[in-house]
């Protein structure tokens, strides 16, 4: 079983749409999430990182973690066509590394 | 912020040479560093794990004779591609933790694009 699970997608949403990123996780000792963006042909970029439960907002950018339900999601409101990529969900187990999920991919369509 | 730097960003060199990546974490002091490896529309692959001063971790399967790794300061990892072949072609990213308080935080360099004619 992978540790950190996304649906790939293509996640396909319309221009000024919400988009829904949503990732679980198998480890209940996991301490801290991560959503990192990666254009193709690019390294990934940190979007966000998140410790407790319930929400946290950046911008255009909001985390949900829910401990109980092993589970974090990204919601991108006022999606824009820049915000197509890749977007990865990272979990932090209590090591020094990281366990990524395998990526679900934006598109979001003018 | 946390800025990441990697050198070269490119690299094309014939089968059979060496090469060497640099990984400069360039405003934060970095004690762990990381080496992934990413083909074409596949998935990040972590080859190991770097900590200055000490050896590096290797994750299964990856070579460490042939991928040698030296983190000889708190911002600076290498990667030495040794005796490359085709195969060895990919994209090399490396990163570095740097700790906000609650745990450490991830950042990426650019990435290094290697191909091994």
């Amino acid at each position: 079983q992978k540790e950190v699970e996304q649906n790939s997608g293509p996640l396909s949403v319309p221009e000024g749409a919400i988009a829904s990123l949503n990732c679980t996780y198998s480890d209940r000792g996991s301490q801290s999430f991560f959503w990192y963006r990666q254009y193709s042909g690019k390294s990934p970029e940190l979007i966000m990182f998140i410790y407790s439960n319930g929400d946290k907002e950046d911008g255009r950018f909001t985390a949900q973690l829910n401990k109980a339900s092993q589970y974090v999601s990204l919601l991108i409101r006022d999606s824009q066509p820049s915000d197509s990529a890749t977007y990865l969900c990272a979990v932090n187990t209590g090591f020094q590394k990281l366990v990524f999920g395998t990526g679900t991919r934006l598109l979001v369509s003018p | 912020g946390a800025v990441v730097s990697q050198h070269p960003s490119w690299v094309i060199c014939k089968s059979g040479t060496s090469v060497k990546i640099e990984c400069r974490s360039l405003d934060f002091q970095a004690t762990t560093m990381f080496w992934y490896r990413q083909f074409p529309k596949q998935s990040l692959m972590l080859m190991a794990t770097s900590n200055e001063g000490s050896k590096a971790t290797y994750e299964q399967g990856v070579e460490k004779d042939k991928f040698l790794i030296n983190h000889a300061s708190l911002t600076l990892s290498t990667l030495t591609v040794t005796s490359a072949h085709p195969e060895d072609s990919s994209f090399y990213i490396c990163s570095a933790n740097r700790d906000r308080g609650r745990g450490d935080t991830q950042y990426f360099g650019p990435g290094t694009r290697l191909t091994v004619l």
